[in-house]
């Protein structure tokens, strides 16, 4: 079946310009998370989504990150004014809802690496 | 807080020796543990995770790891390392009862000589 998709899978940005980042997250997954991997880096978590639940957004760095997942399905991660510092590699996740067990895998896409110029 | 760390940025083995990657972490309950392996241009793939029940967990590609509660500690493990498990490999750990965040060690980059 159909993994996680993630569009695009690069972008190139001048600094002061707002991004927009999109996930697919595989069917019937109702978890969804976005990570961000900077050169050298861990993954650092960004935000996680669960069904309608209000989103865990305690990893956004600052009030210039923010994401929505509509229709419990598609996510869009929003960047604006991006800085020079924001370039990395996005990566998004999906899994089933995490209660134990086989539901806490997680099935990440290819990213979207974003260079800011 | 939780939080996870992989004391080593790198590992060389020969192949066919065994071979161990470090994670410790700290929760303040009680842990769900992963392991992630990143190859070259591919994207993160899931190896194994520890939930509950036995401490030895095995995964993917003769991996396997132990859940040590008294260390704090889910060492990654191979009896025999192949060329082929050349990549960047992340401990991840979340605390059932502090949300559904998960953290992600630094990773510890695993090469392995012919």
């Amino acid at each position: 079946g159909a993994g996680v998709s993630q569009s695009p899978s690069n972008k190139v940005t001048e600094k002061g310009k707002d991004v927009e980042l999109r996930c697919d997250p595989i069917s019937g997954h109702t978890a969804l998370y976005w990570y961000r991997q900077s050169l050298g880096q861990g993954l650092e978590f960004l935000i996680y989504f669960q069904g309608n639940s209000a989103p865990d957004k305690s990893g956004l760095p600052s009030d210039r990150f923010s994401a929505e997942r509509t229709g419990g399905s598609v996510s869009t991660l929003t960047i604006q004014r991006t800085q020079q510092e924001d370039s990395a590699v996005y990566l998004c996740a999906s899994s089933l809802a995490p209660r134990g067990g086989v539901q806490e895998t997680q099935y990440f896409g290819p990213g979207t690496r974003l260079l800011v110029l | 807080a939780q939080s996870v760390a992989q004391p080593e940025d790198q590992v060389n083995v020969a192949e066919g020796n065994p071979l161990t990657v470090k994670c410790t972490y700290s929760v303040s309950g009680n842990p769900y543990l992963f392991w992630y392996v990143q190859y070259p241009n591919r994207g993160l793939q899931f190896l194994l995770k520890y939930i509950t029940g036995d401490n030895l967990v095995k995964g993917s590609y003769g991996f396997e790891a132990e859940f040590n509660k008294s260390q704090t500690s889910f060492h990654l493990k191979k009896p025999s390392a192949l060329v082929s498990d050349s990549a960047l490999y992340f401990c991840a750990v979340r605390d059932p009862t502090g949300g559904f965040k998960t953290i992600f060690g630094a990773g510890t980059r695993l090469f392995v000589k012919a």
